[in-house]
C-alpha cells in the first residue's frame, strides 16, 4: 500500500459545527503532517507528528486540534471555524522527519465553512 | 524564508522545453520538486540532496547548486500531461517550505 487516504473528500460545515478530518497510511511512515492550501497558493504546514508525538505546531489557532491515535492514523478536529478557514486540507506522510524520500500526500479534504 | 520560483507562469506548445527555477535565502539540506494538477494533491517528482547533484527520469530532470542555494527543474519535449503547478520545496534541516509555485500549461 503506497497511499495516504483522506476522508471525507468534501465537507461543508457551519461555524458552530464540530467535525473531524481523517487520514490513514499503511506504509510504515513515522512522520505525518497536516497542510492547509488556499487556491493558487503553496501548501502551508499546520502540524507535524513524529513517532506519534506532536513535534511542530505552526502557531495554528486552537479551533484546529490534531490527534494521532497510532502510527497509521491522523485526525484533525475542527470546531467553531471561520469562513476564511475554507481551503484544501492535505495530509502527508514521510518515512521520517528527515525528508530524504519526500512527502506522500493524500488527495485532500476540500472544506467549506458557511 | 519561502523560496521564490520563476517564472510564475509559462505556456508551452507540445514538444517545447521549459526551465523552472527555485531560489532560497537559506542554506539547504535538500530540494524537492512536486507537481500539482488542478483539484488534486501534490505529487512528489524528485529530491536532490546537498552535494550539488543532478537527477532525472524520462524527460524531467533537476539540478541543485548548493552554493547558490538554487535549484532548477528541466522539462524537455513537453507533453500535455506535464500541465500543472510545480512547487519546489526546500529543507534547511530544521524547516521545510514550499516555493511560490509555477503554473505550467502545455497546449497542443
Amino acid at each position: 500500500d503506497t497511499e495516504v487516504t483522506q476522508t471525507p473528500k468534501h465537507l461543508v460545515m457551519g461555524m458552530t459545527n464540530k467535525k473531524s478530518l481523517k487520514c490513514e497510511q499503511h506504509m510504515g511512515h513515522r512522520a505525518m503532517y497536516w497542510y492547509k492550501q488556499k487556491a493558487k497558493k503553496p501548501p502551508e504546514l499546520m502540524f507535524v507528528y513524529s513517532y506519534e508525538k506532536l513535534s511542530i505546531n505552526e502557531s495554528v489557532p486552537s479551533r484546529f486540534s490534531p490527534e494521532c491515535p497510532n502510527s497509521s492514523l491522523l485526525n484533525l478536529h475542527l470546531h467553531a471555524l471561520q469562513p476564511e478557514d475554507s481551503a484544501l486540507y492535505l495530509c502527508a506522510s514521510s518515512q521520517g522527519r528527515i525528508l530524504n524520500y519526500g512527502y506522500t500526500f493524500g488527495s485532500g479534504t476540500r472544506l467549506t465553512v458557511v | 524564508q519561502q523560496p521564490v520560483q520563476s517564472p510564475q507562469a509559462v505556456i508551452l506548445r507540445e514538444g517545447e522545453d521549459a526551465v523552472i527555477n527555485c531560489s532560497s535565502s537559506k542554506a539547504l539540506y535538500s530540494v524537492h520538486w512536486y507537481r500539482q494538477k488542478h483539484g488534486e494533491a501534490p505529487v512528489f517528482l524528485m529530491i536532490l540532496l546537498k552535494g550539488g547533484e543532478q537527477k532525472g527520469h524520462d524527460k524531467i530532470s533537476a539540478s541543485f547548486n548548493e552554493k547558490k542555494q538554487q535549484s532548477s527543474l528541466y522539462l524537455t519535449a513537453s507533453q500535455l500531461s506535464y500541465s500543472g503547478t510545480y512547487f519546489c520545496g526546500t529543507d534547511t534541516g530544521n524547516q521545510f517550505y514550499f516555493g511560490t509555485g509555477t503554473s505550467l500549461t502545455v497546449i497542443p
